[in-house]
């Protein structure tokens, strides 16, 4: 079945550094792509979606690009800050067999140091 | 523009008790679903809903009811609490079905 995997966390960064959050999927036909943000004691925010091959999809500095031929949708942003730490999760959109449930990875912890 | 809400944020139930978590959006959307959060196990889903008056279940429906008479609303009723139940729990709704699922700030649930 469709499947997420990313990096486990925690990623502990410097405040300005360079953060890529790596992610992976399987999945039959060409799912949606999306990154979600959930800060301490918060819902879960869209961050940026892609919803074909080569898309890049962006927001707030944060970008992902659609890879189909590594099936990858890795996230990056070139400055982090103290704001950023937050738990960021990689979602496949599923189709009518789940009920078109969002398929999740684990998320990964990312903490931002000043 | 509210988006989607949810009450209560934070409920304490006894095993036994009944309760339901609330839900509506304000965005006229077709689609509307319930997750619940583990640590370890990410979100999965219990319910959902295409449209007023369907419904169907997810991955993880077990002691826990829905209904959708209303566009606007979609609440989730746990009919006999068990601390299992203890999770956060997510309210989510996109224009139609299989478009960009957008979520509320969830609901805490402790069953002691």
């Amino acid at each position: 079945g469709d499947s997420v995997t990313q990096m486990e966390g925690p990623v502990t960064l410097s405040e300005e550094a360079f953060l890529t959050i790596n992610c992976t999927y399987t999945a039959t036909g060409y799912p949606s792509l999306f990154w979600y943000v959930q800060y301490p004691g918060e819902g879960l925010q869209l961050l940026l979606k892609a919803t074909k091959a080569d898309d890049k999809g962006s927001n707030k500095g944060f970008e992902a690009t659609y890879r189909k031929e590594t099936t990858s949708f890795h996230l990056e942003k070139g400055s982090v800050q103290v704001s950023d730490s937050a738990v960021y999760f990689c979602a496949l959109s599923g189709g009518p067999n789940s009920g078109y449930a969002l398929n999740f990875g684990k998320g990964t912890s990312l903490l931002v140091t000043p | 523009n509210a988006g989607v809400t949810q009450t209560p944020k934070f409920q304490v139930l006894k095993t036994g008790q009944s309760m339901t978590l609330q839900c509506a959006q304000d965005m006229n959307h077709e689609y509307m679903s319930w997750y619940r959060q583990d640590p370890g196990m990410g979100l999965r889903l219990i319910h959902y809903s295409v449209g007023a008056g369907i419904t169907d279940q997810g991955e993880v429906p077990n002691g826990y009811n829905v209904s959708r008479s209303t566009t606007e609303d979609f609440p989730l009723r746990l009919l006999s609490a068990a601390p299992s139940q203890t999770s956060v729990y997510f309210c989510a709704s996109s224009y139609k079905a299989g478009n960009t699922i957008y979520f509320g700030e969830g609901s805490w649930l402790t069953v002691v």
